[in-house]
């Protein structure tokens, strides 16, 4: 069974906070993408990385950075936490016909 | 770069059909169809992968517009189970590979 795996379903962090959420996927997928989803915003690209250690911008790239130092990891890192991050993030790892989604993360910046 | 989805929300009664627009101003190879119920991770539907082909799915079906660079979603006799949000997503050919762009969402409710 094809998995994606996102650490925390819930995470409360403060303003200013370094956070890092991570995504493994145990499918050898070459693709892992980072999405934010918010209401009447749809699902919007942060990030995404089509090999270890090589990555490129989405639609949203600014204030997070993202790490793939493994072909099974991906991580998003938020530099300094704001409340405008406060959002559902989502990582997907698409095969070539479909994209596998993880449960999502609840992030709340306080 | 991402897709714009119509309506933003819709509301039938069991039974109802419903349409679904997709539409982007890249050029497409693929489109793929999601459905998200609340609280969860958003599923497969179907893909289309070839300009003007029609794929079903039970009573949702869709189909795929490569010049106009739209898709629908079709979903007919609808039931209760068909309520969510419905996301379409489009493969976008680059020189870094596949990059997938998910649309602005419909959030369909379905009432007995």
């Amino acid at each position: 069974d094809v998995k994606v795996t996102q650490s925390s379903r819930y995470l409360v962090k403060r303003t200013g906070e370094k956070v890092f959420l991570e995504c493994v996927q145990d499918m050898d997928h070459e693709n892992m993408f980072w999405y934010r989803q918010d209401p009447g915003l749809g699902l919007r690209l942060i990030y995404f990385s089509y090999d270890v250690k090589m990555k490129e911008k989405g639609d949203i790239p600014e204030g997070y950075s993202v790490s793939r130092e493994k072909k099974e990891r991906f991580s998003l890192i938020l530099e300094s936490a704001s409340t405008n991050q406060t959002s559902m993030y989502l990582c997907a790892s698409p095969s070539g016909t479909e994209a596998f989604f993880g449960q999502g993360t609840r992030l709340t910046v306080v | 770069q991402q897709p714009v989805q119509s309506p933003q929300a819709v509301i039938l009664r069991e039974g109802e059909d419903a349409v679904i627009n997709c539409s982007s101003s890249k050029a497409l190879y693929s489109v793929h169809w999601y459905r998200q119920k609340h609280g969860e991770a958003p599923v497969f539907l179907m893909i289309l992968l070839k300009g003007g082909e029609q794929k079903g799915h039970e009573k949702i079906s869709a189909s795929f517009n490569e010049k106009k660079q739209q898709s629908s979603l079709y979903l007919t006799a609808s039931q209760l189970s068909y309520s969510g949000t419905y996301f379409c997503g489009q493969g976008v050919n680059s020189n870094t590979g596949n990059q997938f762009y998910f649309g602005t969402g419909t959030s369909l409710t379905v009432i007995p």
